[in-house]
């Protein structure tokens, strides 16, 4: 079975800190990962996906198969990137349904 | 374009009512997703179609709960003799298709059972 784990549940740092929020999979297979976003009062939403190899918001992202993880970083945080994170897989292919973890509350303080 | 609607955003209910909830998906988008949102804990998967059709319903968490869509549009989740364990935020979301495309949510509703 798949599993997404998100071993923070809240993390704080100062505006400017290099900011980085952990994801670990657990997938026998190929899995593509996810990053959603959601703002206060403001739905869930795609931040950044690993098959794209983008940076969105100035966040990156990089799939580590050896170490299962998938970490969320960003070298100087806003506080506007305050919001709840979400890591979430596919198994790939033709598979519908995405795996979330928990979710870590980041806190960007002045 | 219009996202993702889900009605009604807040719903309390009485321990053992039946309760209806309303999706209308992105149009054009032939998959449809619903998860489970229970306070502190992640997204739960409960069911996806393509199309009108459900392929895989193992998600549900009992037979007290289904789901149907028609046209290729709207779909209702509904929860038959609600308990209080089904109290939680319930997500849809769309997508082009089923797979691994992005998947666009709606601001949920929120089901309170008594």
């Amino acid at each position: 079975a798949q599993r997404v784990t998100q071993p923070e549940k809240l993390l704080s740092v100062f505006k400017g800190a290099p900011v980085e929020l952990k994801c670990n999979y657990s997938y026998s297979g190929s899995p593509e990962l996810f990053w959603y976003v959601q703002y206060s009062r403001q739905r869930l939403q795609l931040l950044l996906r690993h098959i794209s190899r983008e940076s969105i918001k100035g966040f990156t992202a990089d799939l580590n198969k050896g170490e299962t993880s998938f970490h969320l970083k960003k070298p100087f945080a806003q506080e506007e990137d305050s919001a709840m994170y979400y890591c979430a897989l596919n198994s790939g292919g033709s598979n519908y349904k995405l795996t979330f973890g928990k979710g870590t509350l980041l806190t960007v303080n002045p | 374009g219009a996202g993702v609607s889900q009605s009604p955003s807040n719903k309390v209910t009485e321990k053992g009512k039946d309760v209806e909830l309303r999706c209308d998906p992105i149009s054009g988008h032939t998959a449809l997703y619903w998860y489970r949102q229970r306070l502190g804990q992640g997204l739960e998967f409960l069911i996806y179609f393509q199309g009108n059709s459900a392929p895989d319903k193992s998600g549900l968490p009992s037979d007290r709960f289904s789901a149907e869509r028609t046209g290729e549009s709207v779909s209702t989740l509904t929860i038959q003799r609600t308990q209080q364990e089904d109290s939680a935020v319930y997500l849809c979301a769309s997508s082009l298709a089923a797979g691994a495309y992005e998947q666009y949510f709606g601001p949920g509703t929120r089901l309170t059972v008594t």
